[in-house]
């Protein structure tokens, strides 16, 4: 089984950078996506091999890895942003999720 | 646009297979990976399994043998069992879509079936 590793919680003032850590062993040598879930809703997709926004993803989210880390990086963070984000990988041919992350804007 | 729709029963039994279908629409099913993933309440994503418009399957070997999926591409429809369920299977089901040629992530996903084991 593969581990991922995500801070439980992240806070930070509206419109400052938020950055988000998702650790595993050789992270960096897979795709890492990251998903952003509100309360009652579906994930979705902001971040897909590693670094690139699906369409309709605001430029304010960024992904970055290398070594063992994952970040993701939101900046000029607004309050819609609060939600829990969710990094993920695949290790021999099954998906793994980190813990998730709430992120509080405050 | 692609929308992904869960249906099934809300309460399963105990020792019980639990049963869950995804329509799709809007889309085709190939090229595509056809996914469950659940989130028990107040936790995270755990990843069930896919099967590949192929028809091939792989499962979360965390799971041991009880998940398995199909598909009906007749009726843009997979669907889930997982036998043997206990109160640790409680949670929301939800159906996604993995993109294994673009995105390769899970870009659409349905809005998920809350599933409560009990007796």
């Amino acid at each position: 089984s593969y581990e991922l590793i995500q801070p439980p919680s992240v806070s930070v003032s509206p419109g400052q950078t938020a950055s988000i850590t998702c650790s595993g062993d050789k992270l960096g040598d897979k795709y890492v996506c990251w998903y952003q879930q509100k309360p009652g809703q579906s994930p979705v997709l902001v971040i897909h091999q590693d670094r690139k926004r699906p369409s309709g993803i605001p430029e304010r989210f960024s992904g970055s890895s290398s070594g063992n880390t994952a970040t993701l990086t939101i900046s000029g963070t607004q309050s819609m942003d609060e939600a829990d984000y969710y990094c993920q990988a695949w290790d021999s041919s099954a998906a793994f999720f980190g813990g998730g992350t709430k992120l509080t804007v405050l | 646009q692609v929308q992904l729709q869960e249906s099934g029963p809300g309460l399963v039994k105990p020792s019980e297979t639990l049963s869950l279908s995804c329509t799709v629409s809007g889309g085709s099913i190939s090229p595509f990976y056809w996914t469950w993933i659940r989130q028990p309440p107040g936790k995270g994503l755990e990843w069930i399994g896919y099967i590949k418009y192929s028809g091939s399957t792989y499962y979360n070997p965390s799971l041991k043998s009880r998940p398995s999926i199909s598909l009906d591409t007749s009726k843009n429809q997979f669907s889930l069992g997982l036998t043997s369920v206990t109160a640790a299977d409680t949670a929301i089901y939800y159906c996604a879509r993995y993109d294994s040629t673009d995105y390769l992530a899970f870009d659409y996903w349905g809005q998920g079936t809350p599933v409560t084991v009990s007796s």
